[in-house]
């Protein structure tokens, strides 16, 4: 039972435009929604988060938005640099269960100059 | 944030064999998970490492195939035993800042990439 599901495992975006990658869950307990970026060769690195009581939390040139109705949440990148290049994990936990994080697919973002 | 080193980075191993990924954290954390990330799949939770006790395991993994140790706030390990090749997976240890409530703001270290012939 694929809890999260990231449906697109590659996206390309032009540098300087937006990128937007998205991600579905299905477990309406979820508290806390992340989004993790991965390098070839690296672990993940911590990107953004949003609680659940939230619909917007911006760091940046990067946005989450979370949608608890049709349980969808999308990243948006703006503007899009060559840096941003990896993999994007969707990620989800309970309160208080934070290390028990049940993970998306990853979808690949290359982004072209 | 925190800084975690794990060792070997990458391994082949032959079917039967056991083998033990070491991870180091540069400071005091309060939880310490062990993550596998096999070939084209995303990353599934096998187990917490318990500072002085055992470890507590998710569902389908078993204390026998992945004993865990972590004899003190910083330091863990992880064995994969009796290793077939559908154990060729990267092995990742991850940590929580200390403090706060527990939101998923983990650390990772760089993984382990295990092969299995």
């Amino acid at each position: 039972d694929q809890q999260v599901k990231q449906n697109s495992p590659s996206l390309s975006v032009q540098e300087g435009r937006i990128s937007i990658l998205n991600c579905d869950y299905t477990n309406s307990m979820f508290d806390y929604f992340l989004w993790y970026k991965k390098y070839p060769a690296e672990g993940p690195t911590f990107l953004i988060s949003i609680s659940s009581i939230k619909d917007k939390n911006e760091d940046g040139r990067f946005t989450v938005f979370l949608n608890k109705s049709a349980k969808h949440l999308s990243l948006h990148i703006v503007p899009s640099q060559p840096g941003d290049s990896a993999v994007y994990f969707c990620a989800a936990s309970r309160y208080n269960q934070g290390g028990k994080l049940i993970f998306g697919q990853g979808t690949e973002l290359s982004v072209k100059p | 944030s925190a800084v975690i080193s794990q060792k070997p980075s990458r391994d082949i191993c032959q079917r039967g064999t056991s083998l033990t990924i070491q991870c180091q954290v540069d400071s005091q954390v309060t939880m310490m998970f062990w993550y596998r990330q096999q070939p084209g799949q995303s990353l599934t939770l096998i187990a917490t490492a318990n500072q002085g006790s055992e470890a507590t395991y998710e569902s389908g993994f078993v204390i026998d195939k992945f004993p865990i140790s972590r004899p003190n706030l910083t330091f863990s390990t992880l064995t994969v035993s009796n290793m077939s090749p559908e154990d060729s997976s990267i092995y990742l240890c991850s940590a929580e800042r200390a403090g706060g409530p527990s939101t998923g703001e983990l650390f990772f270290g760089e993984g382990s990439r295990l092969t299995v012939l």
